[in-house]
């Protein structure tokens, strides 16, 4: 069974600090997504990755995949307040299973 | 282009009684998928239509759930006899595409905005 696991699941930081959200997933998959949850709304799709070495950046938002090490980061460079929201990472299992795994999400918060 | 549209965005049902989830796809998509979410959890897969047809249930408790997405209309998610442990944030989500290991595409999936279930 697909596990992804977040971490931190909880995360309070400053305005204008950089940090590192980890997603790490326990079986072979070559697709990876980061969705953000605002309280109480739907998700918003932020990034696809789709293959090694894949890296994109949006804004203050840069996420990677790492397939060999099953790790994906999202980096927040120079946070601001508007970034406070959960970040979800999901995965595709393998074998042609239907539908994506998630983890359990960071929230995070950042003060001004 | 309107999104996803789901309703009710709200439902209160005492225990017993029946639920039904609403989900009208984006326009043009005609891959419909139901997640739930537990308070603090992520999202958890449960089923994956076509129009007319369940792809992969495999997620959706064995008794109680069911879900349909007809020729005509949306595709609708019922839940009988709710309990307390039913009590959760519904969404569903669709796709041009199927999203699967098999598929060279991306699948990226467009989300509603949730039905959020409370059993009394």
């Amino acid at each position: 069974e697909l596990k992804v696991e977040q971490n931190p699941l909880f995360l309070s930081m400053q305005e204008g600090k950089n940090y590192t959200i980890y997603c790490n997933y326990s079986t072979t998959s070559d697709r990876l997504y980061w969705y953000r949850q605002d309280p109480g709304k739907s998700l918003e799709s932020l990034f696809v990755l789709l293959s090694n070495g894949a890296v994109k950046q949006e804004g203050r938002l840069m996420a990677s995949l790492d397939t060999k090490a099953r790790l994906s980061t999202l980096h927040i460079t120079a946070a601001v307040h508007d970034l406070s929201a959960t970040y979800f990472c999901a995965v595709i299992p393998g074998g042609g299973a239907d539908g994506l795994t998630f983890g359990k999400g960071t929230h995070l918060i950042i003060q001004p | 282009n309107a999104g996803v549209m789901q309703n009710p965005r709200h439902l209160v049902r005492r225990r017993g009684q029946e639920a039904r989830l609403r989900c009208s796809p984006m326009k043009g998509h005609s891959h419909v998928y139901w997640y739930r979410q537990l308070p603090e959890e992520g999202l958890k897969f449960m089923v994956y239509l076509q129009k007319e047809n369940i792809i992969d249930e495999s997620g959706m408790p064995k008794e109680r759930f069911s879900a349909e997405f007809p020729k005509e209309g949306p595709s609708i998610l019922r839940i009988q006899q709710v309990v307390r442990g039913d009590s959760a944030a519904y969404f569903c989500a669709s796709s041009t595409r199927r999203t699967s290991g098999r598929s060279a595409n991306t699948g990226e999936l467009f989300f509603g905005e949730g039905s959020r279930l409370t059993v009394l």
